[in-house]
């Protein structure tokens, strides 16, 4: 079964400019995150949808942050204009979680974003 | 208070020997709890989840404290393969909210 996919693996970018992630989760699942994953930390959500409605963005800079699930599947995850505190890596993972409490998290191998 | 906190380490333990991590969550209403490990650059993957009665996997042992709020993790016989971080996880508000400590990093040696 393939896993979750993820791209770009890499990005350096400069401040102010944007940059696009995008995420193919398992295929089925229908629950897909991201997470920002700074350096020494564990990972935060910015956003989490099922199928293509969102259920918590509480976190999510809506000011220069935007994602978009498009038919329940794919997912992209934009940034503009970036700042050089969004260095991190951005982790996309997803879940076939239907009933609260079960399923684990399924990750990419993540987009490591560099701004200089 | 963040949501759940951890020792962050480093560990540093020789290898056979049994170390435990504590991590503890500040909402009561959290429902599932689990342990996350993550390899040096690579994505987090679920170790085992924690349940109430407590939990075995082999040589890592879990346990749910749903009074003090805290979950734990045991490591017997230390492996040089366990050296990772350990990320504690909580879900709440009706299992969709998945919330991650920042991790406990542990190295072991040989």
């Amino acid at each position: 079964e393939a896993g979750v996919a993820q791209s770009p693996r890499y990005k350096i970018i400069e401040k102010r400019q944007s940059v696009a992630f995008w995420c193919n989760p398992i295929s089925g699942h229908a629950t897909l995150y991201w997470y920002q994953q700074i350096l020494g930390q564990g990972p935060k959500l910015l956003i989490q949808f099922q199928n293509n409605g969102v259920v918590d963005d509480s976190q999510l800079p809506k000011d220069r942050f935007s994602a978009e699930r498009l038919k329940g599947v794919d997912s992209t995850l934009k940034i503009q204009p970036a700042k050089l505190e969004d260095s991190a890596v951005y982790l996309c993972a997803s879940s076939d979680r239907t009933v609260p409490n079960t399923g684990e998290l399924f990750f990419g191998e993540g987009s490591r974003l560099t701004v200089l | 208070r963040k949501e759940v906190e951890q020792d962050p380490g480093p560990f540093n333990v020789p290898e056979g020997a049994t170390v435990a991590f504590n991590c503890t969550y500040s909402n009561s209403a959290s429902q599932s709890f689990f342990w996350y490990r993550q390899d040096c650059r690579k994505e987090p993957k679920l170790l085992m989840s924690v349940y109430s009665s407590g939990n075995e996997d082999g040589r890592f042992t879990a346990q749910l404290n749903r009074a003090s709020q805290y979950i734990s993790l045991l490591i017997r016989d230390s492996k040089l393969s366990d050296s990772a971080t350990y990320l504690c996880v909580v879900d709440y508000t009706g299992g969709f909210k998945t919330i991650f400590g920042a991790g406990t990093r542990l190295f072991v040696k040989a």
